[in-house]
């Protein structure tokens, strides 16, 4: 069965700290995608980014960088010198083989940035 | 371009009423998706269209939930009756096609079953 494990319910950090997220994934799957997702406090989930299985490349985006480790099936994310604005729930997702797109969401991490 | 469109954005019934959702996905957008958020959890697909065709229903509780997609384009969830359990926001997607292509995102309508 697929399932994703965010085991950081809530982190809490100063303005300009780096911060990582942590993603744990499970799947028998040789072919899958991963997922992050920002729910800011609107409520509506803003994609982040999507990485494929056979990618195992690390990703930079502005202060956003993702750490994808096939090998101890994580794929965490770090912000560099968090803001403010940073403040949300922030999910990680795991989706079914290519020829579907059922998303399992994690339970998310509620990230609170202090000025 | 605009965004999946929802509405009501907040509902509140007791239980044992009814109570319907409807979606608008983003033009163009061939699959939809409705899913349930519960307090403190992440979401959770309940069902998953393609065009007017149902994809995946599996975790729809089809006892009281039911949505269709008539045309491929909105779409409207329905729950009858409500229990108390069903209070969470439900939030619906769409993407382009259903390779997993990125699911763009609605800003949900919250239901309170008191």
């Amino acid at each position: 069965a697929q399932k994703v494990t965010q085991a950081q319910t809530e982190i809490s950090v100063v303005e300009k700290e780096d911060v990582t997220l942590d993603c744990v994934y499970e799947t028998r799957d040789t072919t899958y995608y991963l997922f992050w997702y920002k729910q800011p406090p609107s409520g509506e989930l803003v994609f982040l980014i999507r990485r494929n299985s056979f990618d195992e490349q690390n990703e930079i985006s502005g202060r956003y960088s993702w750490n994808f480790q096939k090998s101890t099936s994580s794929f965490n994310f770090t912000i560099t010198a968090s803001q403010v604005v940073d403040s949300a729930v922030y999910f990680c997702a795991l989706s079914e083989p290519i020829s579907a797109s059922k998303i399992i969401f994690g339970s998310g991490t509620r990230l609170s940035i202090r000025p | 371009e605009a965004g999946v469109a929802q509405s009501p954005r907040y509902k509140i019934i007791e239980k044992r009423q009814s109570v319907a959702f409807w979606c608008n996905p983003i033009s163009g957008h061939a699959t939809l998706y409705w899913y349930q958020q519960i307090l403190g959890q992440g979401p959770k697909l309940l069902i998953q269209f393609q065009n007017n065709g149902v994809v995946d229903d599996s975790q729809l509780p089809k006892d009281r939930f039911s949505a269709e997609r008539l045309k491929g384009v909105d779409s409207t969830l329905k729950i009858q009756p409500a229990k108390l359990e069903d209070s969470a926001v439900y939030l619906c997607a769409s993407s382009p096609t259903g390779y997993t292509n990125e699911q763009f995102f609605g800003p949900g309508t919250r239901l309170t079953v008191l």
